[in-house]
């Protein structure tokens, strides 16, 4: 069965820590996506990479960075978490072109504190 | 992307069928209608997507109107375990996709 894992379900950090998200997809699909889900906002893309090495803001980049050494792997990153980046982290990949459908993870939900 | 219209809420009936409204009359030529959802506490699930046909599936129906403005997704026999925030979205192809806030179906018994 495929999958996009994510490595955490839930965790709590404390305000100004370095964060790292990372996320696995097992499917060789060369995109792969960073989303934060908050009530009543929906999801809203961060950044998403469409290869090894390359990135693209998405809609919410600040605050953000990310990182794609590997195909399967990709790490969303918080340089100095803040309380207002508390929020559910949603990873997906998706083959490149035509009208493929996103797979998604199970989320990461992260509370700062 | 086409902007869409969902409405925020809807409730269906155990058995019954769920038609969820989607409008997107700003849609281009080239682009598809897709339907995700998502279940309490999960990442969205892809249902179904469609560019001007009907659409069949295991999970559900797409009818598209001609004009393509606007869509609906039929859940033929709702269950308890439909009970989703249900996501309609427009796009060309292409390898980034927003989602909006989606419609909220409660299933009922």
């Amino acid at each position: 069965d495929v999958k996009v894992t994510q490595s955490s379900r839930y965790l709590v950090k404390r305000t100004g820590e370095k964060v790292f998200l990372e996320c696995v997809q097992d499917m060789d699909h060369e995109n792969m996506f960073w989303y934060r889900q908050d009530p009543g906002l929906g999801l809203r893309l961060i950044y998403f990479s469409y290869d090894v090495k390359m990135k693209e803001k998405g809609d919410i980049p600040e605050g953000y960075s990310v990182s794609r050494e590997k195909k399967e792997r990709f790490s969303l990153i918080l340089e100095s978490a803040s309380t207002n980046q508390t929020s559910m982290y949603l990873c997906a990949s998706k083959r490149t072109g035509g009208v493929h459908g996103y797979t998604f993870g199970s989320g990461t939900r992260l509370t700062v504190v | 992307d086409a902007k869409t219209t969902q409405p925020p809420s809807m409730d269906c009936a155990e058995g019954r069928a769920a038609n969820l409204p989607c409008n997107h009359s700003t849609i281009s030529g080239n682009e598809y209608v897709y339907w995700y959802r998502q279940i309490h506490s999960q990442g969205p699930q892809y249902i179904i997507h469609g560019l001007k046909n009907n659409e069949t599936n295991e999970m559900a129906s797409l009818i598209i109107t001609e004009d393509r403005k606007s869509s609906t997704l039929i859940l033929p026999h709702a269950t308890l375990r439909d009970t989703a925030v249900y996501y309609c979205i427009v796009r060309a192809g292409g390898n980034d996709m927003r989602f909006g806030a989606g419609t909220r179906l409660t299933v009922k018994p």
